[in-house]
């Protein structure tokens, strides 16, 4: 079975303070790990998947298997990041993914000024 | 490209009920997953299809059903609606199985 904790429901922070939002899984086989974002108002989105291995929005996420983990983190926080965190995780078999996409509980994270 | 559409936005309907659900994916797009998005249970995997086939179901009881048209369009049912059906059913597109998928606005259902 997979699946896929969020540890913390809320995260406090201040301007330009160090964020880390931590995701841990539980999976048998090659998992593909995905951050999505949900701002105010808006649509779930892609923030970050492991396989591209970019920074977008000055967020980073690296896949440790030995710990498996996938924690989201940034280095200064901007007002603008305070949003829905949703770690997610898919199957991965022989090179593709499978369509299943499995979601940690979500972290709501708040930048104050 | 436009992005997923799901009609309606806004839905409410009485327990015993039946109620359908439509998914645009974004064109070209030819996976369609559906998800339940409860404040208790949060996000959870309905089914998947590609192609017009399911592909994956997740753990819900039969009253749950989906297909899937040649033009990749999708339409989610409910049966026999229940009070813990109310949610916020969301629709996501994906090129292709197992890429990236890009999520609708989704659908309020409120079972009264």
């Amino acid at each position: 079975a997979q699946r896929v904790t969020q540890p913390e429901k809320l995260l406090s922070v201040f301007k330009g303070a160090p964020v880390e939002l931590k995701c841990n899984y539980s999976y048998s086989g090659s998992p593909e790990l995905f951050w999505y974002v949900q701002y105010s108002r808006q649509r779930l989105q892609l923030l970050l998947r492991h396989i591209s291995r970019e920074s977008i929005k000055g967020f980073t996420a690296d896949l440790n298997k030995g710990e498996t983990s996938f924690h989201l983190k940034k280095p200064f926080a901007q007002e603008e990041d305070s949003a829905m965190y949703y770690c997610a995780l898919s199957g991965n078999a022989g090179g593709t993914s499978y369509g299943k996409l499995t979601f940690g509980q979500g972290t709501i994270l708040t930048v104050h000024p | 490209k436009a992005g997923v559409t799901q009609t309606p936005r806004y839905l409410i309907k009485t327990r015993g009920q039946q109620v359908t659900l439509s998914c645009s994916p974004i064109s070209g797009h030819r996976s369609v997953s559906w998800y339940q998005q409860t404040p208790g249970q949060g996000l959870q995997f309905l089914f998947e299809y590609f192609s017009e086939t399911q592909r994956n179901k997740g753990n819900f009881p039969g009253r749950f059903s989906g297909r899937q048209f040649s033009n990749s369009r999708s339409e989610m049912n409910v049966s026999t609606l229940e009070l813990g059906d109310s949610a916020l059913y969301l629709c996501a597109s994906s090129p292709r199985e197992g890429t990236v998928q890009y999520f609708g606005p989704g659908t309020r259902l409120t079972v009264t």
